[in-house]
């Protein structure tokens, strides 16, 4: 089983700094990787796929990086509606499905 | 607009059974893998069961293999997600989602709470 771990587990930020959140795999996943945003008492939404490429709707100001084992979630600009739980997502083991613990991003 | 609605969800005492169930709208249900994901309360997320177009390969997590099984009835655009041998672990949300190795949309979730 793929292990993914991020950190950190919260991050507190002003609004309209940056966030960078990260994963790590525990063995290559190569670009097979996707992040996740999900608000208290929401479902998760896709934020990115294939590491870098952004969903449909996703704004700008969400930036994915990496490859192999290491990965990068990127907020360029804090907004209001930012502040959430953001998880990253293997899909290189097939059929296996990893999530890791997830970061809070919280207002600093 | 592409919606997933999860229903079937509540109370069930150790050992107990539920029938989950998902309807989807507004694509063709038909040609996506679909999955089932849970989250225990204050917990992160877990991949739980997949399946695919025609339902002819399904996939499941360890914990849950022999005791859930995962089903779809294209007629109806519906997914299903059959819990036996429940266990106090199992207590979650449960969501279900259009799997494209990646999974979106999701549904709202259901709450499924074993106890006694």
């Amino acid at each position: 089983e793929i292990v993914m771990t991020q950190s950190p587990a919260t991050l507190s930020v002003s609004p309209g700094e940056r966030a960078t959140l990260s994963c790590r795999a525990s063995q290559s996943v190569s670009s097979n990787l996707a992040w996740y945003q999900q608000k208290p008492g929401q479902a998760p939404r896709l934020l990115i796929y294939g590491a870098s490429t952004r969903a449909t709707g996703i704004p700008a100001r969400f930036s994915g990086s990496g490859s192999g084992t290491e990965f990068t979630l990127t907020i360029s600009s804090l907004q209001s509606e930012d502040f959430a739980v953001y998880y990253c997502q293997q899909y290189n083991n097939w059929p296996l499905r990893t999530f890791g613990q997830g970061t809070k991003v919280e207002i600093k | 607009e592409v919606q997933l609605v999860e229903s079937g969800g509540g109370l069930v005492q150790p050992g107990g059974s539920l029938r989950l169930s998902c309807a989807a709208s507004g694509f063709t249900f038909s040609s996506y893998w679909m999955s089932w994901v849970r989250q225990a309360p204050g917990k992160g997320l877990e991949w739980v069961a997949n399946i695919k177009q025609d339902g002819s390969e399904k996939y499941y997590v360890d914990s849950v293999k022999g005791r859930f099984t995962i089903s779809r009835d294209n007629a109806k655009n519906s997914l299903y997600l059959q819990m036996n041998s429940l266990r106090a672990e199992d207590t979650a949300v449960y969501y279900c989602a259009r799997h494209r190795n990646w999974f979106d949309p999701w549904g709202q979730g259901t709450l499924v709470t074993v106890s006694s």
